[in-house]
């Protein structure tokens, strides 16, 4: 079965701008999370998402937020771009939470760069 | 909370030489612990991983020991090959905790 699909690859963006990225979970799952990841500060949790409803955030500021629609998907946006945004974006889809003893399937990311 | 702490890399390793990437962790309950392998240009993918107390895990010639004595789950192979290099992360899950839990990666560089 077709993993986890997540698009664009790769993008550039301007500081100030606005940036929308998606992610199609493995067909039956439910649960979708997300991490940046840096050289600098490794993977970090942004957000999960479950039946349309952000379960759990990490440590990040407003600008970056997500949804999860009906049949899954999910998409996650940061406004205002800084430098710092620069990184790749990795989604996950697991079956649903509760399920965190299982594996987690990644996408292969967003690579993000902000000039 | 619960948190992973991994070996620094970068680990750098002949062909054909032993490897160990230590990973220690602190968890309530009992959680799940894994090893992911991120090749370049490339999402995580699972590697191994081990649900309960002096389970090994095994994949591909690598292990890992779960060791709740020592909170543990050491990576190893007996002999790594240049197509192993990549970044692995430790990491673990506990339900009821709705997310997991990744440590900061060592990436592994295998010489010819």
């Amino acid at each position: 079965k077709a993993g986890v699909t997540q698009t664009p690859r790769y993008l550039i963006k301007t500081r100030g701008q606005q940036v929308t990225l998606s992610c199609s979970p493995i067909s039956g799952h439910r649960s979708v999370s997300w991490y940046q990841q840096t050289p600098g500060q490794g993977l970090q949790f942004l957000f999960e998402y479950f039946s349309e409803t952000q379960r759990n955030k990490g440590n990040f500021p407003g600008r970056f937020s997500g949804r999860q629609f009906s049949n899954s998907r999910s998409e996650m946006n940061v406004s205002t771009l800084e430098l710092g945004d620069s990184a790749l974006y990795l989604c996950a889809s697991r079956i649903a939470p509760g399920t965190e003893n299982t594996e987690a399937f990644f996408g292969q990311g967003t690579r993000l760069t902000v000039v | 909370g619960d948190s992973v702490t991994q070996m620094e890399g970068p680990v750098t390793l002949s062909e054909e030489a032993f490897l160990t990437i230590n990973c220690t962790y602190t968890a309530t309950g009992y959680p799940s612990l894994f090893w992911y392998v991120q090749y370049p240009g490339e999402g995580l993918q699972l590697l191994l991983k081990a649900t309960k107390a002096d389970d090994k895990g095994s994949n591909k010639g690598f292990e890992a020991t779960y060791r709740k004595e020592t909170t543990s789950f050491h990576l190893e192979k007996g002999s790594v090959q240049v197509s192993d290099s990549a970044v692995y992360f430790c990491a673990l899950g506990n339900t009821g905790g709705f997310k997991t839990i990744f440590g900061a990666g060592t990436r592994l560089f295998v010489k010819a």
